[in-house]
């Protein structure tokens, strides 16, 4: 069975400064991994998606992401953050065999100035 | 393209009554998802249509939830009766099967 890990629930940072929202997966087949954002009060975006070929992912808002196959991660990361990128962030694997998204349970990033 | 469509937008009612959602899905997207988001977690799939057929509702609290989805394209879920713990937003999403999904607004349901 797939599974998500968020490592953390919650990362406080500065504007300006880099960030890394990790995310670890199970899986016994090959996936489709997803980050969404969800800002205050709005529904679930797409940041970014790997379905296959180049291993670094780049997405919308300048973050982008690894997807590392012998470590079964796809940590997200940018490397300058401001105010409005304060959000939810959820990592997801889509797993063709059963065709469920399978959810982590979300990073809250906090931004402050 | 037009996004999903999702309403209400807000709904507050109370414990042991009834309430429906209603999703128009993008445009010739088989596959249609609801998921219940509770405060600090992460959406949980409820149900999943693939055209009017499910594909999978083991997480549906069938006792109280049921969705339907007419001639494939338009979907509803329905509570009866509602309980404090159902408060939570409710999203409907779409996709092409595999592809990504595009999420709607969502509802947000507070139960009092």
């Amino acid at each position: 069975a797939q599974s998500v890990t968020q490592l953390d629930s919650q990362v406080p940072v500065f504007e300006e400064a880099p960030v890394e929202l990790r995310c670890n997966y199970s899986s016994s087949v090959s996936v489709y991994l997803f980050w969404y954002v969800q800002y205050p009060n709005q529904g679930l975006q797409l940041l970014l998606k790997y379905l296959s070929g180049s291993t670094l992912v780049k997405g919308i808002n300048g973050f982008e992401a690894e997807f590392n196959k012998s470590q079964t991660s796809f940590h997200l990361r940018k490397p300058s953050v401001h105010i409005s990128d304060t959000a939810e962030y959820f990592c997801a694997v889509y797993a063709g065999n059963n065709r469920k998204l399978i959810w982590g349970l979300g990073t809250s990033l906090a931004v402050n100035p | 393209e037009a996004g999903v469509a999702q309403s209400p937008r807000y709904k507050i009612i109370e414990k042991r009554q009834s309430v429906a959602f209603w999703c128009n899905p993008i445009s010739g997207h088989a596959t249609l998802y609801w998921y219940q988001q509770i405060l600090g977690q992460g959406p949980k799939l409820l149900i999943q249509f693939q055209n009017n057929g499910v594909v999978d509702d083991s997480q549906l609290p069938k006792d109280r939830f049921s969705a339907e989805r007419l001639k494939g394209v338009d979907s509803t879920l329905k509570i009866q009766p509602a309980k404090l713990e159902d408060s939570a937003v409710y999203l409907c999403a779409s996709s092409s099967p595999g592809q990504k999904a595009f999420f709607g607004q969502g509802t947000r349901l507070t139960v009092v």
